[in-house]
């Protein structure tokens, strides 16, 4: 069963304004963390923002913030004043303690930023 | 640190030969992913190690991939014999095995070209 779910493949978003990436996940663990990559077009995996599931307030790094909804199992990712450089692939993961910390990856999200 | 450390960088060999990756860790994580990541599939993770024992490696696609971990500081991924369609990025990871603000570190990963 898919325990990451990226429902947008591809998403446009005009510069300076903001977008929203919808990550939803699958686990009936207590204890999970939650993290977001950024991939641009030279390869490399970016870490972006971490989320665990005991933490009461949603998580800020810069710009990007991360709107966690724990009933509704959501993790998505908001990226404002979006910049030429964001444009890139955007991964949703998640890790359980009970699985021994193994690290799910989502299908990915393409973001191309419009000047 | 110098960080996650994979070699080759790209690597092109025929159908049959014997390819191995190598990846070297960062110093202290004890939790190590390899990754495949081609357009059709995505990211997938194929195997991952906890203190160097192989903990999951469901994801591995058949016999012919085989992957160690002798040491803390270096793993192996092998593929034996290779065929066209093994033909992507391999990335290596490391980490804490923890569920908090622990991110995974990925390497700039093997292009992997079998022709």
């Amino acid at each position: 069963a898919q325990k990451i779910t990226q429902t947008q493949p591809g998403m446009f978003v005009q510069e300076k304004e903001a977008v929203t990436l919808d990550c939803t996940y699958d686990t009936s663990d207590q204890s999970y963390g939650l993290f977001w990559y950024k991939q641009p077009s030279s390869g490399e995996m970016i870490f972006l923002i971490y989320q665990g599931s005991y933490d009461e307030q949603n998580a800020t790094e810069g710009r990007y913030s991360l709107n966690f909804q724990k009933a509704r199992k959501s993790a998505n990712l908001v990226i404002s004043a979006s910049q030429l450089g964001d444009s890139a692939m955007y991964f949703c993961a998640m890790r359980e303690g009970s699985n021994d910390y193994k690290l799910s990856f989502g299908a990915g999200t393409t973001v191309t930023v419009r000047a | 640190d110098a960080g996650v450390i994979q070699s080759p960088r790209h690597e092109v060999t025929e159908m049959g030969q014997e390819v191995t990756l190598r990846c070297k860790p960062i110093s202290g994580h004890n939790s190590l992913f390899w990754y495949r990541q081609t357009m059709m599939r995505g990211l997938e993770l194929l195997i991952y190690f906890n203190n160097n024992v192989p903990i999951d490696d469901s994801g591995m696609p058949e016999d012919r991939f085989s992957a160690k971990m002798p040491n803390a500081s270096f793993s192996t991924l092998k593929i034996q014999p290779s065929e066209p369609r093994d033909s992507a990025v391999y990335f290596c990871a490391s980490s804490l095995p923890s569920l908090e603000e622990t991110e995974a570190f990925f390497g700039q990963g093997t292009r992997l070209t079998v022709v």
